[in-house]
């Protein structure tokens, strides 16, 4: 199997407030971790890659000091959103590639939706 | 970079009729193309994926083309089923498991 968890599956908080969310591969080792936004009824937006040890790589327009990201496990992954904003209210999602699978998918997490008030 | 176009957006058919979704993409270098599909308030789930070297595959109800020349591939289902309801994401990648590009995606609805 390949399966990916998160926690939490969904998290309201206040603005101004950081809210950590944790991407786990419960049964495979993860080389590389992917973190994902997705606003409703739209396709996933990659915001950044992270491989286990070294600092993420961040898309274009992902602020790297308001989404931080550490990937201190090759089965752990964390994204922080520092100082949550209402604009930042999304549905986050995680995927992983299996480590020593050079031709291998992504498999997804479940997803964390966060609503900022 | 990578530009994943999908279609059509919506999709309704019939209990037991078949249903195509087709994308187009731009890097002809892209040598990976899976389908995810997603259920309201989940995560995608892999249902199918097919390689560069290869112009079909099928997995029971579910097969994907890929046509490399003209760029586009297409996901099938055939027999719907009405759990078959939900948005389905086709994705490219030029480096496999890296660097997916996804579509807008399709909601499909399976009336019964």
């Amino acid at each position: 199997g390949a399966v990916v968890s998160q926690h939490p599956s969904r998290v309201i908080c206040k603005s101004g407030t950081s809210v950590k969310i944790e991407c786990r591969s419960l049964d495979f080792q993860a080389t590389t971790m992917f973190w994902y936004r997705q606003f409703p009824k739209q396709s996933l937006m990659l915001m950044a890659t992270s491989n286990e040890g070294s600092k993420a790589t961040y898309e274009q327009g992902v602020e790297k000091d308001k989404f931080l990201i550490n990937h201190a496990s090759l089965t752990l992954s964390t994204l922080t959103v520092t100082s949550a904003h209402p604009e930042d209210s999304s549905f986050y999602i995680c995927s992983a590639n299996k480590r020593g699978s050079l031709q291998e998918t992504q498999y997804f997490g479940p997803g964390t939706r966060l609503l900022v008030l | 970079g990578e530009n994943v176009e999908q279609h059509p957006s919506t999709l309704s058919v019939q209990e037991g009729d078949s249903a195509v979704i087709k994308c187009t993409y731009s890097d002809s270098a892209s040598n990976y193309f899976p389908w995810y599909k997603q259920e309201l308030g989940k995560g995608p789930q892999l249902i199918i994926d097919i390689r560069s070297n290869v112009g079909e595959k099928k997995d029971q109800r579910i097969a994907v083309t890929l046509n490399k020349t003209a760029k586009h591939f297409s996901l099938h289902i055939t027999e719907t089923q009405p759990e078959d309801s939900a948005v389905y994401f086709c994705a490219a990648s030029e480096n496999y498991g890296q660097n997916f590009v996804f579509g807008p995606g399709t909601r499909l609805s399976v009336l019964p």
